[in-house]
């Protein structure tokens, strides 16, 4: 089954810098990977996902690459502030199978 | 707009005994997928059901079953409880499709039912 690795596992960057998270995965057939942010006791919220067909997409001051052939996919996230720190996860699922298979998840701490 | 909706929030249930989760999903939407989320560790696929039929299965045994009402909302039983099995227990709802290549459409998740078993 689908693979999903996720490093670093824990990150802490100063209030403004920037912040890069990185996933890889197994399945070669995946072609969904959506990121999840979730704060200490809440629910995961989907931040920003990316299709196949497309290798980045971005949104304000997140965004999201994608490398078929290395099959790895990464999350940047600009201008960190406060409200950022969270543990965000990667996922992976492909057409056909129903579940998303998630990363470990990296704590993400912005010092102010 | 309601989001996704699970209860009760929080439960303590004794090793040996049976529990029943619920989930609300997302107006309009008719897949409901269930998750297993140990502290510190990524959500772990359970149960996937879409038009009230089971459509995936994860690594859990046979103590785990589910079902999907014909309104979407769905129930997680879990029997014969042990302590490992103590952890947050996630819905999530999305659309779906009833066929074609697009099956992964974006998941939306409950707020989790916190299950603790002594």
């Amino acid at each position: 089954g689908e693979n999903v690795e996720q490093h670093p596992s824990t990150l802490s960057v100063q209030e403004g810098d920037s912040a890069v998270i990185k996933c890889t995965y197994s399945d070669s057939a995946s072609n969904y990977f959506p990121w999840y942010k979730q704060e200490l006791g809440k629910r995961p919220q989907l931040i920003i996902d990316i299709r196949s067909n497309v290798g980045e997409k971005k949104d304000q001051r997140i965004a999201v690459t994608l490398n078929k052939t290395a099959k790895h996919f990464s999350l940047h996230i600009t201008e960190t502030q406060p409200e950022d720190s969270a543990v965000y996860f990667c996922a992976a699922s492909k057409t056909g199978r129903r579940a998303l298979t998630f990363g470990s998840g990296t704590r993400l701490q912005v010092q102010p | 707009d309601a989001g996704v909706t699970q209860s009760p929030t929080h439960l303590i249930k004794t090793r040996g005994q049976q529990v029943t989760l619920r989930c609300s999903p997302i107006s309009g939407h008719k897949s409901v997928s269930w998750y297993q989320q140990v502290l510190g560790q990524g959500p772990q696929f359970i149960f996937q059901y879409y038009e009230k039929e089971e459509r995936g299965r994860g690594n859990f045994p046979d103590r785990f079953s589910a079902r999907q009402f014909p309104n979407y909302s769905s129930e997680l039983n879990v029997n014969a409880l042990l302590l490992g099995d103590s952890a947050l227990y996630l819905c999530a709802s999305s659309s779906g499709t009833g066929g074609g290549t697009v099956w992964n459409t974006e998941a939306f998740f409950g707020q989790g039912t916190r299950l603790t078993v002594v």
